[in-house]
């Protein structure tokens, strides 16, 4: 049962600290997505990625977050420096393309920054 | 822009009754609709989806039809579980972006006791 995967499962980190969280797509799926979710705000697109190559990064803080992929099997999600508004579950879904729009979650983040 | 909207939460149900949670939708061309569903502590979970118009999605005893007349996609069970306690989320491809992005609802927690 293909699923994705993500690491590391919880993150507690303080203020100004590096956060590196990374994803493992589905085999053969060629988009892929960072979320964010919290209470206040719910599911919020950070980020996604075709073939690798990223095509909107615009619904995350450009000074201090970056998404890249280095290669099919492994998207990455920065964040240098850390605030404690950050604090959230992150979420990398990954879906097939080629006008099949579903996508498939990880488990998530849960990142707690103090 | 597209957009997608739920009944809002929390609902409650006793175990064995009819569960309907409603989900309207707005969006030019033709989306894709989708139903998820979140446990506590995990990641959304790909539950249904209807590719168009009079299409219906099953799984897991849950059902929903695209209407299209009625820009509506409502989720239906005949009789819910305590296990089906969760937050349930509606969805659709944006087709503007021209990618393959999903607009999500806010969600709709679901409590079933026994």
């Amino acid at each position: 049962d293909a699923r994705v995967t993500q690491t590391p499962r919880h993150k507690v980190t303080e203020m100004g600290q590096e956060v590196t969280m990374r994803c493992q797509p589905i085999l053969g799926h060629n988009t892929v997505f960072w979320y964010r979710q919290t209470m206040m705000q719910g599911l919020e697109l950070l980020a996604y990625f075709r073939n690798r190559a990223p095509l909107d990064d615009s619904g995350m803080p450009k000074d201090r977050f970056s998404a890249e992929m280095p290669d099919a099997t492994l998207a990455t999600l920065k964040i240098q420096p850390s605030e404690p508004r950050d604090s959230a579950v992150y979420f990398c879904a990954s879906g097939p393309g080629q006008g099949k729009y579903e996508q498939y979650f990880g488990p998530g983040t849960r990142l707690t920054v103090t | 822009g597209d957009s997608v909207t739920q009944m809002e939460g929390p609902v409650t149900l006793s175990e064995e009754a009819f569960l309907t949670i409603n989900c309207t939708y707005t969006a030019t061309g033709y989306p894709s609709l989708f139903w998820y569903v979140q446990y506590p502590g995990e990641g959304l979970q790909l539950l249904l989806k209807a590719t168009k118009a009079d299409d219906k999605g099953s799984n897991k005893g849950f059902e929903a039809t695209y209407r299209k007349e009625t820009t509506s996609f409502h989720l239906e069970k005949g009789s819910v579980q305590v296990s089906d306690s969760a937050v349930y989320f509606c969805a659709l491809s944006d087709m503007n972006s021209g990618y393959s992005t999903l607009t999500f609802g806010k969600g709709t927690m679901l409590l079933v006791s026994p």
